[in-house]
């Protein structure tokens, strides 16, 4: 079975540029999450997937993140313009329930975006 | 609001040895926690995971503790080995502000080093 993936798996771009990151999760898991872990501090959540809907987007930035899952299959994180700020490594993860307190709920992660901004 | 933390940032043991990880959480309303490994340039990979309800977990070398009502969990490491070598993230799930959704809250990890 096809883990987490994630494209592309670095990135170098100028301020004000735009770049999409893709994460195709694995097949059949409803639930996708995005998160990001900028240098120095704890990988935080940016926002979360059921099929199509944007579940909880209370971890995005600001307004240059689009994040978008049409079909409820792949997702892109668009950054569009980047800031220097932005730089980081993005991860995606997937689960094929939301975490409750009924069942076991793990998540699985891709191998990241690293993302730079110059 | 949910903080997750993992003390000390780095540590450095010789092959062989016995460890524990620590990590504490400050809000007791979780769903489950779960125990992740990263290696240099990778992604994460799920080590093992302790529903609310249940007090550990063992895989292999590791075994995983949940204390919810003091915030606690610990990771034990077995007889470590250089292929130990990592950082290890604890991270718990909790309700959303929205109260109808969830998400992993994480904390800065721990880079072990374990020396020949």
């Amino acid at each position: 079975e096809a883990g987490v993936t994630q494209f592309p798996s670095h990135s170098v771009i100028e301020k004000g540029q735009t770049v999409t990151l893709r994460c195709d999760p694995i097949s059949g898991h409803d639930n996708l999450y995005w998160y990001r872990r900028v240098m120095g501090k704890e990988i935080k959540f940016l926002l979360h997937f059921v099929k199509e809907s944007k579940q909880d987007e209370s971890g995005m930035p600001n307004n240059r993140f689009l994040a978008e899952r049409t079909g409820g299959t792949y997702s892109t994180l668009k950054v569009q313009p980047a800031e220097l700020e932005d730089s980081g490594v993005y991860f995606c993860a997937s689960s094929p329930r939301p975490f409750t307190r009924q069942g076991h709920t793990e998540a699985f992660f891709g191998q990241g975006t690293r993302l730079t901004v110059v | 609001k949910q903080e997750v933390t993992q003390i000390p940032a780095a540590l450095s043991v010789p092959e062989g040895e016995n460890l524990v990880l620590n990590c504490s959480f400050t809000d007791s309303a979780i769903y489950n926690l779960q125990w992740f490994r990263q290696d240099p340039g990778k992604g994460l990979t799920s080590l093992l995971l302790i529903q609310s309800s249940q007090r550990e977990q063992t895989s292999g070398r590791l075994n995983a503790s949940l204390d919810k009502s003091s915030g606690r969990s610990t990771l034990y490491i077995a007889a470590s080995q250089p292929g130990d070598s990592a950082t290890y993230l604890c991270a718990v799930s909790s309700r959303g502000p929205t109260g109808a959704n969830s998400k992993l809250t994480f904390g800065k990890g721990i880079t072990l080093s374990v020396r020949p």
